[in-house]
């Protein structure tokens, strides 16, 4: 069965460098969630998607942007990274918004920052 | 807003022994889902079980299984037969199923298991 699919896997930027993590939901699922794993921390919820508009924020900061195209996938852009947003980064979907519905994980864009 | 605590950074356990992990929960809400996640070296995240808080019957799969205290908001995991390849990071979330809520999932630190040969 498809999963959800994540590039790239692993990322190294300079710090004030871009980044652009990439998610491919499953298809038929039209929610995205993203979560931010610091290293033996517990994930944080991001922002998520729902039929490409945005339907809930956590704690994102200002220099993260993201959105869902048309296709479902989602982009999270990061601008002027700092060391501190070395992280796994997960992106999930679900089919609806439903609480019902369980979140499927990708493999995770492990992001370094030098 | 709700809160997932989990007790026990690291536990141990004896290869085919059985092992229980802890997690308790505070929310206002009576209608909730409650998920164990396995999170291994690799990282990937995988669900190992999931409770509905409405279905008092306790979710089971395989060698997993809950203990759903909904009174006590307590929702513990139990691993019998433990193997080697269940050495991970166990994770227990929670999530609203309210409309207009958010549905995000809301962790708890996370557990780490150490299977012993």
């Amino acid at each position: 069965a498809a999963g959800v699919i994540q590039s790239p896997r692993h990322l190294i930027k300079e710090k004030r460098e871009t980044a652009t993590l990439k998610c491919y939901p499953i298809p038929r699922h039209d929610t995205v969630y993203w979560y931010q794993q610091g290293p033996g921390q517990d994930p944080q919820f991001l922002i998520s998607f729902y039929e490409k508009m945005q339907s809930d924020k956590g704690s994102i900061p200002d220099r993260f942007s993201a959105q869902q195209f048309s296709d479902y996938h989602s982009e999270l852009n990061m601008s002027s990274l700092e060391l501190g947003d070395s992280a796994l980064y997960f992106c999930a979907s679900s089919p609806g918004t439903s609480g019902r519905n369980e979140q499927f994980f990708g493999p995770g864009t492990r992001l370094t920052v030098l | 807003a709700q809160t997932v605590t989990q007790s026990q950074p690291e536990m141990s356990v004896q290869e085919a022994e059985t092992v229980t992990l802890s997690c308790t929960y505070d929310t206002s809400e009576s209608d909730y889902y409650l998920f164990w996640y396995k999170q291994p070296p690799s990282r990937q995240m995988i669900l190992v079980i999931r409770q509905e808080a409405y279905k008092q019957q306790n979710a089971t799969e395989n060698r997993f299984s809950v203990n759903f205290q909904k009174a006590a908001k307590s929702f513990s995991l139990k691993i019998s037969d433990s193997q080697l390849g269940d050495a991970a990071m166990y994770f227990c979330a929670y999530r609203s199923v309210n409309a207009g809520n958010n549905r995000k999932l809301i962790w708890g630190l996370g557990t780490s298991l150490a299977v012993n040969p």
